[in-house]
């Protein structure tokens, strides 16, 4: 799996927009982007996920560049609850393939008020 | 109801001792995972299960087993914990069927190995 890299924190002040970046850009025309966010040592939660084109759903927005060595998780109005750490990943999306999710360090998201 | 239940939820033991941490899902997956997360660093795949009759070895499977007593169990073991065990473990499972590549995780078992 193609490897991330991610700022180690950020700050968004509430009601705010959230943009999170994600570089990318080894990944392989057959890898996905995950996100997925923890809250405080809560387990990790599934975002969203997208191969090229933008995704939105009702969590957040995925902005993929079109030579898809870049994406950005955008949380249009973040709240406090949204404080937590952000994981960006890529990967072969799974089916029939033996291949699992890789977590690195993430980006700390703190939303304040 | 949690659809993915770990337990227990935290435990303190001294070295050498043997420890099992038991995972059960009612999400009906086909697929289950522990991960193993240290102080400010992501989650690391300790195994994987893909199906009953199937274990595999993640990135840091040393000190650590599995097993896989039905479809909705996944247990891993460490026989002779260690300090440098103390993490936060997560079970997750995942759906074959899906196609998303969704995990679903439990809310974690904190481990302290004195």
């Amino acid at each position: 799996d193609a490897k991330t890299t991610q700022p180690p924190s950020m700050d968004c002040a509430e009601g705010r927009a959230a943009n999170l970046p994600c570089n990318h850009s080894t990944i392989s025309g057959n890898e996905y982007v995950y996100w997925y966010r923890q809250i405080h040592s809560q387990g990790p939660q599934y975002i969203i996920h997208g191969l090229k084109n933008n995704e939105t759903n009702e969590m957040a927005s995925l902005i993929i560049t079109e030579d898809r060595k870049s994406s950005t998780l955008i949380l249009p109005h973040a709240t406090l609850r949204d404080t937590a750490v952000y994981y960006c990943i890529v990967r072969v999306s799974y089916s029939g393939s033996a291949r699992q999710l890789t977590f690195g360090s993430g980006t700390q998201l703190t939303v304040l008020p | 109801d949690a659809d993915v239940t770990q337990t227990p939820r935290n435990r303190i033991t001294k070295t050498g001792k043997r420890i099992m941490l038991e995972c059960s899902q009612t999400k009906g997956h086909d697929r289950m995972y522990w991960y193993r997360q240290d102080p400010g660093l992501g989650l690391r795949l300790i195994y994987y299960s893909f199906d009953v009759k199937d274990i595999n070895k993640g990135e840091i499977s040393d000190g650590y087993s599995v097993s896989r007593q039905a479809q909705a169990k996944f247990s891993l073991s460490l026989e002779s914990a260690i300090p440098n065990q103390t993490a936060l473990y997560f079970c997750a499972t995942s759906d074959r069927q899906a196609h998303t590549g969704e995990l679903f995780f439990g809310e974690g078992s904190r481990l302290t190995v004195l």
